[in-house]
């Protein structure tokens, strides 16, 4: 079916160390990304997103790049904490389409 | 502002039997969508809602149903359960039809069929 993949199922990284969490789609009608945290027993919640004219967005500690020649969306995370372990999902919001498709979800572990 | 509720949070059913999940968005929301969630796989897309009409539908069988009702709630039906419908059911509410919306999720309702 309609999937937004991932490349990492799983990341485990030093606390205080940057993390990247990586996401490849296939949608190139694809206009609109969004990046969600969701912690266990927790719906996902938003983090970040980006529109397709757009290749970089900075938030609190987070950034999100997106290359639409290769289809790959990535979300940076500086000084990571243990808080921010959690499992990370890209999706993608298709033109028109009034749905949003999710990829499959990395977690991330935060070692202290 | 309350968030999204979803109810019941967790529930058993035999297969064979049907279910309703019921989902209140944000106030003000009017687009609500849902999800399905199962161990190791992402968030599969069931149907997107707004002003009572249903926009999209994912790629389910037809025994998987909705509705939204006039102040925004929705439901969702699963009718005929069959094991593999055990999953997390998500819900999500958005403010507008506008394509660049933050959608908000309730904590879901975990459905286990036996």
């Amino acid at each position: 079916g309609e999937s937004v993949g991932l490349h990492l199922p799983t990341l485990s990284v030093q606390e205080g160390d940057n993390s990247i969490i990586n996401c490849a789609y296939s949608n190139s009608a694809s206009d609109y990304f969004i990046w969600y945290k969701q912690e266990s027993g927790k719906g996902p919640q938003f983090i970040i997103d980006i529109r397709s004219n757009m290749d970089k967005r900075q938030g609190q500690r987070v950034t999100v790049l997106l290359n639409k020649t290769v289809k790959h969306l990535s979300l940076q995370i500086a000084a990571t904490q243990p808080g921010d372990s959690a499992v990370y999902f890209c999706a993608e919001n298709i033109r028109g389409g009034f749905k949003t498709i999710f990829g499959a979800g990395t977690r991330l572990f935060v070692k202290a | 502002k309350a968030g999204v509720t979803q109810t019941p949070r967790y529930l058993i059913k035999t297969r064979g039997q049907q279910v309703t999940l019921s989902c209140s968005p944000i106030s003000g929301h009017r687009s609500v969508s849902w999800y399905q969630q199962t161990p190791g796989q992402g968030l599969q897309f069931l149907f997107e809602y707004f002003s009572e009409t249903q926009r999209n539908k994912g790629n389910f069988p037809g025994r998987f149903s909705g509705r939204q009702f006039s102040n925004s709630r929705s439901e969702m039906n699963v009718s005929t359960l069959e094991l593999g419908d055990s999953a997390l059911y998500l819900c999500a509410s958005s403010l507008t039809t506008r394509l660049e919306t933050e959608a908000f999720f309730g904590q879901g309702t975990r459905l286990t069929v036996v």
